[in-house]
């Protein structure tokens, strides 16, 4: 079973510009979760996505948005990229909601660099 | 939210026995116990999932005494492959795929 692929794996923007990053979940797997990972934060919860539904959400500002197809895929966006922004941005997916009671997998990252 | 304290960071030896402690003190009662296992620039992975007393599977041992408000995750000689950053999380049992990553503990492991 293929695990989970993000694209691109790495990406380097302008400060002010919008970037979209791509998550395929394992097949069957209907929730899909994005993260970002930077040394001073740790991993952070940005949202998550259910049949197409954003089902949860972190605390992160309204240039950081999501969505899901029909398929699971998902995608992310971030506009007006700041410095901030560089970061490791991880997806995982589930074949449920995940949470305390299943397991996630995580694919390998979109390495983000904000200059 | 459960909030959960970890060791920052921990050395061992290859062949060694190590356990790692993750404290719990507000864990609820639908809440599950789950660690990850994280190295450099990948995604984090499920190493094991408890909910009370002992759970084993083929990589790790998981304690969890009968109060819930810590767990154990018991890793049996290690090599120097399991060198990584080890999270212990507490289940937002019900709310879907989001997971509170807390500081996790460095394991570095010594030939």
């Amino acid at each position: 079973k293929a695990g989970v692929t993000q694209t691109p794996r790495y990406l380097i923007k302008t400060r002010g510009q919008q970037v979209t990053l791509s998550c395929s979940p394992i097949s069957g797997h209907r929730s899909v979760s994005w993260y970002q990972q930077t040394p001073g934060q740790g991993l952070q919860f940005l949202f998550e996505y259910f049949s197409e539904t954003q089902r949860n959400k972190g605390n992160f500002p309204g240039r950081f948005s999501g969505r899901q197809f029909s398929n699971s895929r998902s995608e992310m966006n971030v506009s007006t990229l700041e410095l901030g922004d560089s970061a490791l941005y991880l997806c995982a997916s589930s074949w449920d909601g995940g949470g305390g009671r299943g397991e996630q997998y995580f694919g390998p990252g979109t390495r983000l660099t904000v200059t | 939210l459960a909030k959960t304290t970890q060791p920052i960071s921990m050395d061992s030896y290859e062949g060694q026995e190590v356990n790692i402690t993750c404290s719990h003190n507000n864990i609820a009662t639908n809440d599950y116990i789950t660690w990850y296992q994280q190295f450099p620039s990948q995604g984090p992975r499920f190493i094991i999932q408890g909910y009370k007393t002992k759970v084993t599977n083929e990589v790790a041992s998981l304690f969890i005494p009968a109060d819930r408000k810590s767990s154990t995750l018991s890793l049996p000689r290690v090599s120097l492959s399991d060198t990584a950053v080890y999270y212990c999380l507490v289940g937002i049992y019900n709310q879907g795929g989001k997971l509170i990553f807390g500081q996790g503990t460095e394991l570095s492991v010594k030939p």
